[in-house]
């Protein structure tokens, strides 16, 4: 059983394009996240979740909108792609009450051209 | 504000020799502390955390840690590597409590044959 995935696991698009990546996480938690990792391997958050409410929200562009329909799903959505977008999204869950052991998704890759 | 720094970028060992990476952080109060590692194309993986207690924690896959707070440092060491843990390890450090992890810059470790 996958305890979180990731979909697309690559996905490849023109910049100006608007894409969605969704996580599904079946572990129990309440908390989840989005991380952004660069070309030089660099992660950094981008957004948290916790019960549907947002509770991180880095300096990321507007651009960039999650969305939480319920404890076990937060969704990216990206408007008008930029090629500085390039980069793989990770998705990660914890149960808050527990500290910060936060359990990672694949991945997504993300190409913009 | 919280900062993790891993000062080797690359490390080079030979199969069956020791291994230690170093991680240095800095944070405002009892800092949550976790070393994931990434196999190339995968997501983290949790290899060990500490977030209190007895300064030396045991994690999977061989690895150990130790906490040392006058240090600021959360050093991984493993005693024998094998060829199969070659890949990026990632130090982070967390407030607990739903906060962001802060990761480092990363280390990637290759292992001769």
């Amino acid at each position: 059983d996958t305890a979180v995935s990731q979909t697309p696991k690559y996905l490849v698009t023109q910049m100006g394009n608007d894409k969605s990546i969704k996580c599904e996480q079946n572990l129990g938690h309440d908390t989840m996240y989005w991380y952004k990792q660069d070309s030089k391997k660099f992660l950094k958050i981008m957004f948290s979740y916790n019960n549907k409410e947002l509770i991180i929200n880095e300096t990321v562009p507007n651009r960039f909108s999650p969305k939480s329909p319920d404890k076990a799903h937060l969704n990216l959505h990206i408007n008008s792609l930029e090629l500085g977008d390039s980069a793989v999204y990770f998705c990660a869950s914890s149960q808050r009450s527990r500290g910060d052991e936060q359990f990672f998704g694949p991945g997504t890759r993300l190409t913009v051209l | 504000a919280q900062s993790v720094t891993q000062p080797d970028i690359h490390i080079t060992v030979s199969e069956g020799a020791s291994l230690e990476l170093r991680c240095n952080y800095s944070y405002g109060a009892t800092p949550y502390l976790f070393w994931y590692v990434q196999s190339p194309g995968q997501g983290l993986q949790l290899l060990l955390k500490y977030f209190s207690g007895d300064t030396l924690v045991q994690g999977i896959k061989g690895f150990e840690a130790e906490f040392k707070r006058s240090q600021s440092s959360f050093n991984l060491r493993k005693p024998s590597v094998h060829w199969s843990d070659a890949a990026e390890y990632f130090c982070a450090v967390g407030g607990g409590g739903g906060n962001k992890l802060t990761f480092g810059t990363g280390t990637q470790l290759k292992v001769e044959l």
